[in-house]
This record gives structure tokens, sequence and C-alpha cells, in this order.
């Protein structure tokens, strides 16, 4: 069975300009995650899916980030502008349930220069 | 809101048991404890989870003490492929929104 599929791997972009990142769940997980995690941290939520409906978000800085997971499946989180500090590793996850063991994607490094 | 704290790092040498061990004085009732291990730019991977007492895998041991304000991860017989990032994390399986907070983690760095 395949895991969580992100996509890009890694994007550079020049800081204003907007970008996109792609994940695909394990198929019938309810729960999606999306976490930012920078050089020498651990993941940090930025948002969390139940099925379509976003729960979780207050860490999502929403004046240049949003998400959204149409149909409970896939999801995208965007970011537009992008600034300098959005530079970090954007991973994705799924679980079956809340509380359940996250299964996490490779993640894509953004680097905003 | 719960949090973890974790020593920041720990050195061990191949063959040796390894504990790691996480405060959680905040605990809820409705907490689980957590702990996933991550390699260099890959993403976390689950080692295993309990609520109380002592859990047991595969991989990894869980002990859990009755007042559930810390928990050890126990890595038996370390080897070099085990040197990685671990974190111990909280999740809630009740109702209700809750907060994800992985901390810094505790590297490990096994010697040969």
């Amino acid at each position: 069975e395949a895991g969580v599929v992100q996509s890009p791997r890694y994007k550079i972009i020049e800081k204003k300009q907007p970008v996109a990142f792609w994940c695909n769940p394990i198929s019938g997980h309810n729960t999606l995650y999306w976490y930012r995690q920078n050089l020498g941290q651990g993941p940090e939520l930025l948002i969390r899916y139940e099925n379509e409906e976003a729960v979780d978000d207050s860490q999502l800085p929403k004046d240049r980030f949003s998400a959204e997971r149409l149909k409970g499946v896939d999801s995208t989180l965007k970011i537009q502008p992008a600034e300098l500090g959005d530079s970090a590793v954007y991973l994705c996850a799924s679980s079956y349930t809340r509380g359940a063991e996250q299964y996490f994607g490779p993640g894509t490094r953004l680097t905003v220069t | 809101l719960a949090k973890t704290t974790q020593p920041i790092s720990m050195d061990s040498y191949e063959g040796q048991e390894v504990n790691i061990t996480c405060s959680h004085n905040n605990i809820a009732t409705n907490d689980y404890i957590t702990w996933y291990q991550q390699f260099p730019s890959q993403g976390p991977r689950f080692i295993i989870q309990g609520y109380k007492t002592k859990v047991t895998n595969e991989v990894a041991s869980l002990f859990i003490p009755a007042d559930r304000k810390s928990s050890t991860l126990s890595l038996p017989r370390v080897s070099l492929s085990d040197t990685a990032v671990y974190y111990c994390l909280l999740t809630d399986s009740g109702a209700g929104s809750y907060q994800l907070t992985f901390g810094k983690g505790t590297k490990l760095s096994v010697i040969p």
C-alpha cells in the first residue's frame, strides 16, 4: 500500500511569489495534518482536517496561508505571498482517526530567496 | 496546553539499552503518550503509543508510571541505525479540538 505522497519534494521561489504543496493521504484515512518543520525543531501543526472539515487551524497564519481538502481526500496548502521566514519543510500526515498513529509523507523543502 | 520535556541529546554505544524519559506534568485524562522517530530528510515515523503501565512492540517498550506524569521509551540493544531524533507527543483521542506539540525532541547518537 502506498504511503502518504507529497509533491513537490523541493521548491525554490523568490519572496512575494505564491507556492502550493499537494498531499495525497493513505486511502481510508479520515484525518489529515499539515505541519511545518524548521531546522532543528520539531514539527509544528498548522492545520488538521477531519474528512473535509478543517479543525485545529489556530497555528495557520491565515493572512498568507490557506488550505483545502476537497472531497475529504487530497489536500493542498498554499502560501501567498511567500516570505523569507517561510523557508522550512512542510510535512503532510494522515491517520485513520484522530489520536491514532500518524503516517508522514517525505515533506516538501521550501526555500524562499 | 499540555507540554512535554525531553533531554536535548543522548549518546549511547552500540548494543546498549537506551532509555529516553519524557516529562508531561499536565497530562490530561484523554491523552495518550506517543513516540515518533525521525531520520534526516524524512518525516517522523511512529514507534509506540501507550496510556498507562507498560507497552511493548517489536522495536521498543514504553513505561508509564501510575501518575502518568512521565514516560520512558526504552530501545533495547541499539545499533547505528537508531541514530535519530525521538519525539514524545501527547495525543488526545477524545472529542473536541486539541493541539499536537512535538517539541524539539531528543537527538540520539549511537557510537560504534
